[in-house]
């Protein structure tokens, strides 16, 4: 079946890093791809998504590319600030099934 | 404009009572899920309602557990005889359409489930 691994956490990094999180998935179709956003205390929001192939998904300074030769959506955020601090979900929608799969989630810490 | 709804916030309940839980989509949405969020499994599929089609309910964990939509709007998720493995935050998500581009899923706060 269908499934998405995301780097394992917790990360932590000092503000104005440049920022990997990696995200690898299986699928039989062309699935849409996601990431969602968890802030503490809040539900899950999207951040990005692209729908097909060399697609790029950006939102609030972050990037990710639909690599379907490497099947991949790596998210990347070349300056991250204290207020990117959250958990980060990458996770798939495939062609006919309508449900999102994520993967485990990563934790993002950014100090000072 | 409101976003999803769900209600209550927090439920602490003893094991082996029932439990409902509500979730209220952004109206004008068609498509509602569930998934659950625990430690142990991560975010789960539980089960998705669109329109007046029969729901999918291939996520559900056992028949303890079920879900209605009413008038195509508010939904109840329901879990019968609680066990502590049912402890877990329950998200609910809507979206314009169940399919396509416009399979945005917007969620809500969730619900989180203690069973003690």
């Amino acid at each position: 079946g269908d499934s998405v691994t995301q780097m394992e956490g917790p990360v932590t990094l000092s503000e104005e890093a440049f920022l990997t999180i990696n995200c690898t998935y299986t699928a039989t179709g062309y699935p849409s791809l996601f990431w969602y956003v968890q802030y503490p205390g809040e539900g899950l929001q999207l951040l990005l998504k692209a729908t097909k192939a060399d697609d790029k998904g950006s939102n609030k300074g972050f990037e990710a590319t639909y690599r379907k030769e490497t099947t991949s959506f790596h998210l990347e955020k070349g300056s991250v600030q204290v207020s990117d601090s959250a958990v980060y979900f990458c996770a798939l929608s495939d062609q006919g099934a309508q449900k999102l799969v994520f993967g485990q989630g990563t934790r993002l810490t950014i100090n000072p | 404009g409101a976003g999803v709804s769900q209600s209550p916030s927090n439920k602490v309940t003893e094991k082996g009572k029932d439990v409902e839980l509500r979730c209220d989509p952004i109206s004008g949405h068609t498509a509602l899920y569930w998934y659950r969020q625990s430690l142990g499994q991560g975010l789960e599929f539980l089960i998705y309602f669109q329109g007046n089609s029969a729901p999918d309910k291939s996520g559900l964990p056992s028949d303890r557990f079920s879900a209605e939509r009413t008038g195509g709007s508010v939904s109840t998720l329901t879990i019968q005889r609680t066990q502590q493995e049912d402890s877990a935050v329950y998200l609910c998500a809507s979206s314009l359409e169940g399919v396509g581009a416009k399979n945005i899923q917007y969620f809500g706060a969730g619900t989180r489930l203690s069973v003690l």
